[in-house]
């Protein structure tokens, strides 16, 4: 069971052109990180989201975290080619040892010139 | 930031032999681990969730005989893929939970099985 939606599952446009990717649940996550993914190489951490309503910017990326803690969006303002690569959004739940990150199954993203 | 380092980032085995992945972290202690699998334009399957000194959890699905992972210190975890098969070539990434509980991952490691 997936329990973390994330879409478009394929995005691909024009350079300068502006995008949002969601990423929504049923379940209430303690926090929500963002990774980007280059080809061949590990998921880089972008910014992690934990209070409910809350807005991070990360230069022309703005991510957005739901009031209920249950859903995330990132948006691009004015893409570039090296915007492209794999975004997957992970919702945390912590327990004590029992902490468990759920990917949502990512949007690969292709910023043509 | 906190760093997590893979070894080997490639690696190539004949079918039926035995290999190591080792995720080390390298400025952080890291009492949990997780081990992922991915195929190609596909995002992150968790296997495993490791904890130091203690068990691996597998995810439902996973051959806990065939993956081996120890967590034998707070900054090594190892997978080991036994009696490898073609099948069982992928993209193989590890994490360590750091402070204030972000997860780091490694740069990942590619097995091909011949």
């Amino acid at each position: 069971t997936q329990l973390l939606e994330q879409s478009p599952q394929f995005l691909s446009i024009q350079e300068g052109e502006n995008l949002t990717v969601y990423c929504n649940s049923s379940s209430v996550f303690s926090s929500l990180q963002w990774y980007r993914q280059e080809p061949g190489e590990g998921p880089v951490l972008l910014v992690t989201v934990v209070t409910g309503g809350e807005v991070k910017k990360l230069k022309r990326l703005t991510f957005q975290f739901g009031d209920a803690r249950k859903d995330s969006s990132l948006h691009i303002t004015a893409a570039q080619p090296g915007d492209t690569g794999l975004y997957l959004c992970a919702g945390a739940r912590s327990g004590g040892s029992n902490y468990k990150l759920t990917f949502g199954k990512g949007t690969l993203l292709t910023v043509n010139p | 930031g906190a760093v997590v380092s893979q070894h080997p980032s490639r690696v190539i085995c004949k079918s039926g032999t035995s290999v190591k992945i080792e995720c080390r972290s390298l400025d952080f202690q890291a009492t949990t681990m997780f081990w992922y699998r991915q195929f190609p334009k596909q995002s992150l399957m968790l296997m495993a969730t490791s904890n130091e000194g203690s068990k691996a959890t597998y995810e439902q699905g996973v051959e806990k005989d065939k993956f081996l992972i120890n967590h034998a210190s707070l900054t090594l975890s190892t997978l080991t893929v036994t009696s490898a098969h073609p099948e069982d070539s992928s993209f193989y990434i590890c994490s360590g939970r750091g402070p204030g509980n972000t997860i780091y991952f490694g740069e990942g490691s590619w097995l091909t099985v011949v």
